[in-house]
């Protein structure tokens, strides 16, 4: 199985700031045919279904705020919020999609410092 | 909007069974897969099983293979997981999720269910 890490497990950071996750998976994931990441990071807050925010590494899910981006390739990947907003307190986590199983980071949660 | 509503969890003792549903709404359920994953208390997510839009081809994860199955009723846009044999490793939060297209079986998931609490203790 791929096993996906994130780092930090937990982070805070002052409103307007910059904050970045990573995710680190324990082979490449990705395709050389079609240059494809087969990632995705989603937003989860207590209470709510977890949110996709961001998938094939870098695009932007349909009315997710650009402030939120993603990068990276092959293993080392980033989520980044550009200016934290008070909503975006959460947990965040990555999975891959590559191959079966299906597996996730175990997670990274946001406050605000 | 779309829906997905879980149901079904609760507190049962080892050896125990459980059956899940996940109403699903505001998409044509017909035309997609989807999957199962938990997080049990204080983990990371887990994947539990996959099917087809037609219900024509499962996997599952090796944790539950041979004690979970996975099914649906497309004429009632809803989703189920048979949960047998329940042990405490089972404890966990239940979520379902659905894929983006019909094309795939492996994917992202473009809307999660907000999850049912599953419960094995004696």
């Amino acid at each position: 199985d791929i096993v996906m890490t994130q780092s930090p497990d937990s982070l805070a950071v002052s409103l307007g700031e910059r904050a970045t996750i990573n995710c680190k998976s324990s082979q490449s994931i990705l395709y050389s045919s079609n240059n494809n990441n087969y990632l995705a990071w989603f937003q989860h807050k207590p209470g709510q279904p977890p949110k996709l925010l961001i998938y094939w590494a870098s695009s932007r899910e349909s009315g997710v705020p650009d402030r939120f981006s993603g990068s990276g390739s092959a293993t080392d990947f980033t989520l980044t919020i550009s200016s934290l907003q008070a909503e975006d307190v959460a947990v965040y986590f990555c999975q891959q999609y590559y191959t079966n199983p299906i597996t996730f980071g175990q997670g990274t949660r946001l406050e605000i410092k | 909007q779309v829906q997905l509503v879980e149901s079904g969890g609760g507190a049962v003792q080892p050896g125990q069974s459980l059956r899940l549903s996940c109403a699903a709404s505001g998409f044509t359920f017909t035309n997609y897969g989807m999957h199962w994953v938990r997080q049990a208390p204080d983990k990371g997510l887990e994947w539990v099983a996959v099917i087809s839009y037609d219900g024509s081809i499962k996997n599952y994860a090796d944790s539950v293979k041979g004690r979970f199955t996975v099914s649906r009723d497309n004429s009632k846009n809803t989703l189920y997981l048979q949960m047998n044999n329940l042990g405490p490793e089972d404890t966990a939060v239940y979520y379902c999720a659905k894929l983006p297209s019909m094309k795939t079986m492996t994917s992202w998931f473009d809307y999660w269910g907000q999850g049912t609490l599953v419960t094995v203790s004696s």
